[in-house]
């Protein structure tokens, strides 16, 4: 059974740097076959996609975040981390990291529990 | 970008009952549609791919159609746990994948 685990400060300054990692057990990211997503739900709203990375560190990213994200892999730790930049109150979210398969069936069949990030001074 | 309507934004029924969620696109996006049920505090849950498959271990009473614009997914009897927030979610240009945003189905 694949798990994932969001892990994370919970309380980030504005303008800092948001960092995440999400940590997938029960199967390994180099097996390759699924992409590994970032998700976020502001409060009480609906669910955003932030990007995706491949185990070879292919990425694609939301247009509207992309130039303040980056997500990057590390295949030895079976790790997969976020980082947004420059963030506001309005980053203020759920982060979810979630696995996908790599064509357009399918959908996102295993999520983290969630991780609340909240931007404030 | 590929907007994803869902309607109602609420819907209110009793255990028993027939749920009927909508969910229509801006374009085309063939059979590539999934929704997601979502518990208060919890993370979304795969329940229908490519527009009408169940995933895994998902109950029969749930069954999802539609193709091109206009898709639904049905609850044929409302369980008491089946009382959430529904996404549709659209993957005809993946990678830009895009989510409905939601209908919450509540207890009447």
């Amino acid at each position: 059974q694949v798990q994932l685990q969001e892990s994370g400060p919970g309380l980030v300054k504005p303008s800092q740097t948001l960092s995440l990692t999400c940590t997938v057990s029960g199967g390994s990211i180099s097996s390759g076959g699924y992409y590994w997503s970032w998700i976020r739900q502001h409060p009480g709203k609906g669910l955003e996609w932030i990007g995706y990375i491949y185990y070879s560190g292919s990425t694609y990213y939301n247009p509207s975040l992309k130039s303040r994200v980056t997500i990057s892999v590390d295949t030895s730790k079976n790790q997969f981390s976020l980082k947004l930049s420059s963030v506001t109150a309005a980053d203020t979210a759920v982060y979810y990291c979630a696995r996908d398969t790599m064509t357009n069936r399918g959908g996102f069949d295993y999520w983290g529990q969630g991780t609340l990030v909240t931007v404030s001074s | 970008e590929i907007v994803l309507t869902q309607s109602p934004a609420t819907l209110s029924l009793s255990p028993g009952e027939r749920a009927t969620l909508s969910c229509r696109a801006s374009q085309s996006v063939s059979s590539y549609l999934a929704w997601y049920q979502q518990k208060p505090g919890q993370a979304p849950r795969l329940l229908i791919y490519d527009a009408s498959n169940r995933a895994t271990g998902i109950p029969a009473r749930f069954s999802g159609s539609g193709s091109g614009t206009d898709f639904t997914l049905t609850i044929s009897s409302l369980e008491p746990e089946d009382f959430a927030v529904y996404y549709c979610q659209q993957r005809s240009n993946w990678p830009q994948i895009t989510f409905g945003q939601g209908t919450r189905l509540e207890i009447k």
